[in-house]
Parts: structure tokens; C-alpha cells; sequence
């Protein structure tokens, strides 16, 4: 089967760091992606990882551990605007569809 | 930039009746992907489709859906008997290789069966 985990809710601050964790069980691995979904709006796409390490694009950082099968979405300088769900999602093989969390709602405090 | 556009926004339609829901994928994108939404919950991959026809598609896909490239621009997702349960959110998207990487997704059509 396919699992994948991460927490329903979190709340951090403006101006802060937060960290979202992900965990993953699924058939096969070809990478993880982390999307962003606003209330009502598509997924956007924020990171993709395949090998072990960090990835980091601006104020977003994404880590994978592929022996542990784990992975965090890291956010720094926490705007209001970051205020969306965060879905952390795995291809579990080559050729096509991706694996969908059920997503991490981020709440940010002023 | 280029984006995956999907057409209607929003569908209301009857129990039994007949959908048609359309997408633009990005131009030079090859592989063409349909998922859905129901309120709430996450996101689920409904089929994807390279080459003219269905690579893949999930338990959900099943007789009632159907999917089709009628020309070089359209991609399609048909539901031939609507459902209340089929009432969600549903997404195109398309990426331009088989890794998987960067899908980008439209807009989305919301979908009411009543």
C-alpha cells in the first residue's frame, strides 16, 4: 500500500521558522515533492527531491532521507501570506502519477 | 508564463447526467494528468495519459470516466453518469517528462452533482 503522514495542523509565528515532517511507506520511490495549496486554489509546486540531502530555494528548504523515508518542508522568515496547506507527495515510479499526503494546514500568528 | 488553464470553474450539474471537463495543458508538456479533490480531503490521482492514451489510472477511474486528446491543445475528462459523490474539485495538470518532477496544475473545475 501507499502511506504517507504528516501532521494536520501546525502554527508558527510571523517572522519565524517552522518545520513540516513528512513521512512516507509506498511502493516505490522516483522523489517527493512538497506542493503549496491556498484555501480553494490549485497545488503549487515548491520542491522536489530524489537524492538524500537538502534542497534549499529561497526561503524554502526541503530535506530527504530515502533510508528513513522521511522528509521536512523547513520555511524560514515566516510571512502572513505562507498561510496555506502544505501537501508533501511522493511518485512512487518513473512513468507517472503522484501520491498525495493529506496536508499540513500552516497557520501564521501575526 | 505558461499555465494549464481548465474550463468550466465551476459545474453544476443533475444525478445521471453527463459531464465534460476541458483543459489547455502547457504547450510543449507531454504528459497530462487528471486528479480530484473532494472538500477537505486530499488530493487523488485519478488517471495520466501520454502518447494518446492511458498510462495509468487509479480505482477510482473507473467505467464512468473517460478521458480523450481530441485535438493538439484539449485534454477531457468525460463522466458519463454522474454521482453525488463525485462532487470534488478537479484538477489537470500536465509536466513535460516522465520523472514525475514539476507537474503544474490548473486552476481546477469545481464540479456540484445535485
Amino acid at each position: 500500500g501507499q502511506n504517507i503522514d504528516q501532521p494536520t495542523e501546525m502554527t508558527a509565528t510571523e517572522g519565524a521558522i517552522v518545520q513540516i515532517n513528512c513521512t512516507y511507506q509506498t511502493s516505490g520511490f522516483n522523489g517527493l515533492f512538497w506542493y503549496q495549496q491556498h484555501a480553494g486554489e490549485a497545488p503549487t509546486f515548491l520542491s522536489y527531491n530524489v537524492l538524500d540531502g537538502l534542497e534549499e530555494k529561497g526561503r524554502f528548504s526541503s530535506f530527504l532521507s530515502r533510508s528513513k523515508g522521511y522528509s521536512y518542508l523547513l520555511l524560514k522568515e515566516l510571512q502572513m501570506k505562507d498561510s496555506a496547506s502544505y501537501l508533501c507527495a511522493v511518485s512512487p515510479n518513473r512513468d507517472d502519477k503522484i501520491i498525495f499526503g493529506k496536508g499540513t494546514r500552516l497557520h501564521i500568528l501575526p | 508564463e505558461p499555465e494549464v488553464t481548465q474550463t468550466p470553474s465551476h459545474q453544476v450539474t443533475q444525478m445521471g447526467q453527463e459531464v465534460i471537463l476541458r483543459c489547455v495543458p502547457i504547450s510543449n508538456h507531454l504528459y497530462f494528468y487528471w486528479y480530484r479533490q473532494i472538500l477537505g480531503q486530499k488530493v487523488e490521482f485519478l488517471v495520466s495519459f501520454y502518447n494518446n492514451e492511458i498510462s495509468e489510472k487509479s480505482e477510482i477511474f473507473d467505467d464512468q470516466f473517460s478521458v480523450e486528446r481530441p485535438d493538439g491543445s484539449n485534454f477531457t475528462l468525460k463522466i458519463r453518469s454522474t454521482k453525488l459523490e463525485d462532487s470534488a474539485m478537479y484538477f489537470c495538470a500536465s509536466s513535460e517528462n516522465t520523472s514525475g518532477r514539476e507537474q503544474y496544475f490548473g486552476p481546477g473545475t469545481r464540479l456540484t452533482v445535485t
